[in-house]
This record gives C-alpha cells, sequence and structure tokens, in this order.
C-alpha cells in the first residue's frame, strides 16, 4: 500500500532557529496537508497543498507540494517554545496517508 | 477549536464491557471518519462515512461497530476488546464526502478519546 517517509523523525531546536522537515514516498498524491500535535489532543491542520509545485504560508509556517507530486516539506522560521509537538504530514490519493511524524523538541 | 467534538476524553474499560465513542462536528461536512493512533505508529483509518452512507474499510476486527445517524453525528461502538486496542481514537470531518475515502478532501480532527483497554 502507500507510504510516507517522514524525517526526521525528531530534533531539538533552539529558540530562534529554522526547522525542516520533510516526507517522501513512490506514490503520487493529489493533495499534501501538514497538521500539528500538542500532547492530549487531535491533529490540527496547518497548511493544505492542492497543485504540484504549490508554495503556500501560514505565518511562520512555510509548505510546499513536491513538482513530482511525490514528495512535500515544511519549513518553519524564527522557532519558538511553542512550536513543539509532533507534527505530521498526509498524503491525498484515494485516502489519505500519514506520515509516522517529527517530533519537535526543545534544547534545554 | 476545530469544531469537532468527541466525549468521553478518556476511558477505561475491562475486555468484557461495552462502550460507545461519539463525535460530533458543527462544520456542516458531509463525511466523517475514526482512525487509530497507537503509540509510535501512523495513524490508521477504520471507517469513514460519506453522506451517512459507510465507506467499508475491511481491515477493522468486528469488535469496533461504526454508527452515523446523521451527517453530523458518529459514533465507535466497542465490545470484547483486547489489551492491544488501547490507543488514541480519533474523529475527523471532511467537506466534501465524495463517496470515496476522502483521500483529496481536506480533514480536520477532534481531540480525540484515551482508551485503556485492562
Amino acid at each position: 500500500g502507500q507510504q510516507l517517509n517522514q524525517s526526521p523523525q525528531s530534533m531539538f531546536i533552539q529558540e530562534g532557529e529554522d526547522v525542516s522537515m520533510n516526507c517522501t514516498s513512490s506514490s503520487i498524491f493529489n493533495t499534501w496537508l501538514w497538521y500539528k500535535q500538542d500532547p492530549g489532543e487531535g491533529p490540527v491542520l496547518l497548511i493544505a497543498l492542492y497543485k504540484a509545485g504549490e508554495l503556500t504560508s501560514n505565518g511562520r509556517l512555510t509548505a510546499q507540494f513536491g513538482i513530482t507530486r511525490k514528495d512535500s516539506f515544511l519549513n518553519i522560521s524564527a522557532s519558538i517554545p511553542s512550536d513543539v509537538g509532533i507534527y505530521f504530514c498526509a498524503g491525498g490519493g484515494n485516502k489519505l496517508v500519514f506520515g509516522a511524524g517529527t517530533i519537535l523538541r526543545v534544547k534545554s | 477549536e476545530t469544531g469537532v467534538t468527541q466525549t468521553p476524553r478518556h476511558l477505561v474499560m475491562g475486555m468484557t464491557n461495552k462502550k460507545s465513542l461519539k463525535c460530533e462536528q458543527h462544520l456542516g461536512h458531509n463525511a466523517m471518519y475514526w482512525y487509530k493512533q497507537s503509540a509510535k505508529k501512523p495513524l490508521e483509518l477504520m471507517f469513514v462515512y460519506s453522506l451517512e452512507e459507510r465507506v467499508e474499510n475491511n481491515s477493522v476486527p468486528s469488535r469496533f461497530s461504526p454508527e452515523c445517524p446523521n451527517s453530523s453525528h458518529l459514533f465507535l461502538h466497542l465490545h470484547t476488546l483486547q489489551p492491544e486496542d488501547s490507543a488514541l481514537y480519533l474523529c475527523a470531518s471532511s467537506p466534501r464526502g465524495n463517496g470515496g475515502l476522502g483521500g483529496t478532501d481536506t480533514q480536520y480532527f477532534g481531540p480525540g478519546t484515551r482508551l485503556t483497554v485492562l
């Protein structure tokens, strides 16, 4: 079946740093969605992408729908402590397929 | 607040109990979904209801039984569960409900029910 490889699995951030994560697949998707999940809550939609090559921003977040339709990335600029959480990509085809998530933690 | 509510937020049940999870969406959407989220695994789609009709998902054990009485409400009835069924159960809804599994429709999630089976 369709699978997504999301990387990195986890990362530590220092306040003010830029953060990048991505999802790749051997399958083509028609949509890419990025969600954030805080502990004890459901995933919250951050950015939705509907067209290959599309680049969309939401505040400090920027995501792109890869030209090949097999990948997507999410960038967070100038990270702040409340950015910690789990970020999921999801590729939409016949159904929505989710990556395993990227855990963002704060460097102490 | 995403417009999708779930109750209860936490549930502990024995293997012989029968319980139900409830989901309600206030977004006027046409499709609703149940997902299972286990630690360190991607979200697993369990069931899809599109315009109140169930779209088959054959991989879910019969001890999970969904019900969609109308486009705003979705239930998941649980009976004779196993400890490995302990997980976060998430409900989602999406606007279009095009009769498929909702792959190209943006989904909005509720806060989830944390289920523990003893």
